[in-house]
């Protein structure tokens, strides 16, 4: 099946520093990723969609400045979470579309601390 | 508009013991019904899907799932749980011919108890 890894997987970074999650699929193309984010215990917050090539689109009340998301190529996104802040810790989960055969695969996610 | 309800938090159920997660969900439309499994601190996992044809859908690990048009709903289930299938579960659906993003539900934590 197809594989999404996401780089790394757990990172621990003080507090005003940048930290870049990858995202990339293993075995096919994909049009169209996705950032999520996951609070203990609740279920996933979509933070944007990305399409290659093109701006992210941002859910309501995520910052784009604070959460910068490029989508170069057909293979690879990726999130930074720029100034980052004890309230940004949390578990970031990307997936990745196939539209022709209508599934998302989900990375193993990144477990961002930031002290 | 689409939305999904998982009206447990929580299912609790013995090993050997037939298992349901419940789901429920609307669209303007037709729906497509999916199923993700989260093992702790891990990505979701595909576990199955409806898109059209038979209203029961079988997938993964011996799970599956029966789409019931007139309850909009897509319960999940397994003739006999394991201690292993003890994992976070995700409903999610989308409608067709409308946004590719699918809602997901908030989860349902199964517990297996030997």
């Amino acid at each position: 099946g197809a594989v999404v890894s996401q780089h790394p997987s757990w990172v621990i970074c003080k507090s005003g520093t940048s930290v870049k999650i990858e995202c990339r699929s293993l075995d096919f193309q994909a049009t169209t990723m996705f950032w999520y984010r996951q609070f203990p215990k609740q279920s996933l917050m979509l933070m944007a969609t990305s399409n290659e090539g093109s701006k992210a689109t941002y859910e309501q009340g995520v910052e784009k400045d604070k959460f910068l998301i490029n989508h170069a190529s057909l293979t690879l996104s990726t999130l930074t979470v720029t100034s980052a802040h004890p309230e940004d810790s949390s578990f970031y989960i990307c997936s990745a579309r196939i539209a022709v055969v209508e599934e998302q695969f989900f990375g193993p996610g990144t477990r961002l601390t930031v002290l | 508009a689409q939305s999904v309800a998982q009206p447990e938090d929580q299912v609790n159920v013995a090993e050997g013991n037939p298992l349901t997660v419940k789901c429920t969900y609307s669209v303007s439309g037709n729906p497509y019904l999916f199923w993700y499994v989260q093992y702790p601190n891990r990505g979701l996992q595909f576990l199955l899907k409806y898109i059209t044809g038979d209203n029961l859908v079988k997938g993964s690990y011996g799970f599956e799932a029966e789409f019931n048009k007139s309850q909009t709903s897509f319960h999940l289930k397994k003739p006999s749980a394991l201690v292993s299938d003890s994992a976070l579960y995700f409903c999610a659906v989308r409608e067709s011919g409308g946004s590719y993003i699918p809602t997901f539900g908030r989860g349902t934590s199964l517990i297996v108890h030997p």
